[in-house]
C-alpha cells in the first residue's frame, strides 16, 4: 500500500505545453512537498503546504502552481513548458513541519522535447 | 550557495566492511539532520537522523555522528551490504524549516 503516490511516473511533452503531475498521501500527514532534481542531482523544495495552505515558495517560476484540494492531496501544473524544466519531481510530506521526516514519492521524469 | 554538502560523488567499498560517507554543512543554526537513502527510479527514503543536541545516533548497522564544531556529520554503515548499493543524501534543516540537501554519494558495495 503505497504511503506517497505521484502520477505519471513519467511525462515527455513538447515545449509549451501545460501539464500536471497529482500527488496522494495517505499516510495523514499535514504536510507536503514538491521537490525538484536537476540534471545535477540537486535536490530542492520548491512548495510545502500545511494542511492546504502554502508555507513555502521557493522563488519558483509562476508557470509553476500547485493546488492543494485537501491535505492528503498536493497536485503540480505547469504552464508553457520550458527546456529547462525537465527534471525529476518528487512529491513528499511529513508529519509535522520541513524539518521532519518526509516521506518521498517515486518521482516523475518530466522531459520536455 | 550550497549548504550542505557531500564532496566525495561516489564510493566503493567490500561487502563486509565499513562504509562512511561524508557530509559537511555550513549553516550553523541547522539543528536536525537526516541521511536518506535513494534506489534509481524510486524516490528518497529516510534512514536515520540526528538532532543537534547529540553526537551520536544508532540504528542496527547504521550510526550517524556529528561533529558540531567542524559541522560536519557521517553516517557509518557496518558491515556493508549488496543491497546497501544506492545514493545516499544528507539533509539538514534548522526549527523545523524546509529540509536542505547535499548532492549525494553513490555507494557501492561489491562482493
Amino acid at each position: 500500500d503505497t504511503a506517497v503516490s505521484q502520477t505519471p511516473k513519467y511525462l515527455v511533452t513538447q515545449m509549451g505545453n501545460d501539464k500536471s503531475i497529482k500527488c496522494e498521501q495517505n499516510l495523514g500527514h499535514d504536510t507536503m512537498y514538491w521537490y525538484k532534481q536537476d540534471s545535477k542531482k540537486f535536490l530542492k523544495i520548491m512548495f510545502s503546504y500545511n494542511n492546504k495552505e502554502l508555507i513555502i515558495n521557493e522563488t519558483v517560476p509562476n508557470r509553476f502552481s500547485p493546488k492543494s484540494p485537501d491535505k492528503a492531496h498536493l497536485n503540480l501544473h505547469i504552464n508553457s513548458l520550458e527546456l529547462g524544466d525537465s527534471a525529476v519531481y518528487f512529491c513528499a510530506s511529513s508529519q509535522v513541519g520541513g524539518g521532519a521526516e518526509a516521506f518521498f514519492g517515486q518521482g516523475t521524469r518530466l522531459t520536455v522535447v | 550557495d550550497q549548504q550542505v554538502k557531500q564532496n566525495s560523488p561516489s564510493l566503493s567499498v567490500q561487502e563486509g566492511r565499513i562504509s562512511i560517507l561524508n557530509c559537511d554543512y555550513t549553516n550553523s543554526m541547522f539543528d536536525y539532520f537526516l541521511w536518506y537513502k535513494k534506489y534509481p527510479a524510486e524516490g528518497p527514503t529516510f534512514l536515520i537522523s540526528i538532532s543537534s543536541i547529540k553526537d551520536k545516533n544508532e540504528d542496527g548497522r547504521f550510526t550517524v555522528f556529528l561533529n558540531k564544531s567542524a559541522k560536519h556529520l557521517s553516517l557509518h554503515i557496518v558491515p556493508s551490504q549488496p543491497g546497501d548499493s544506492a545514493v545516499y543524501f544528507c539533509a539538514a534543516s534548522k526549527n523545523t524549516d524546509k529540509l536542505i540537501f547535499g548532492t549525494g554519494t553513490r555507494l557501492q558495495v561489491f562482493p
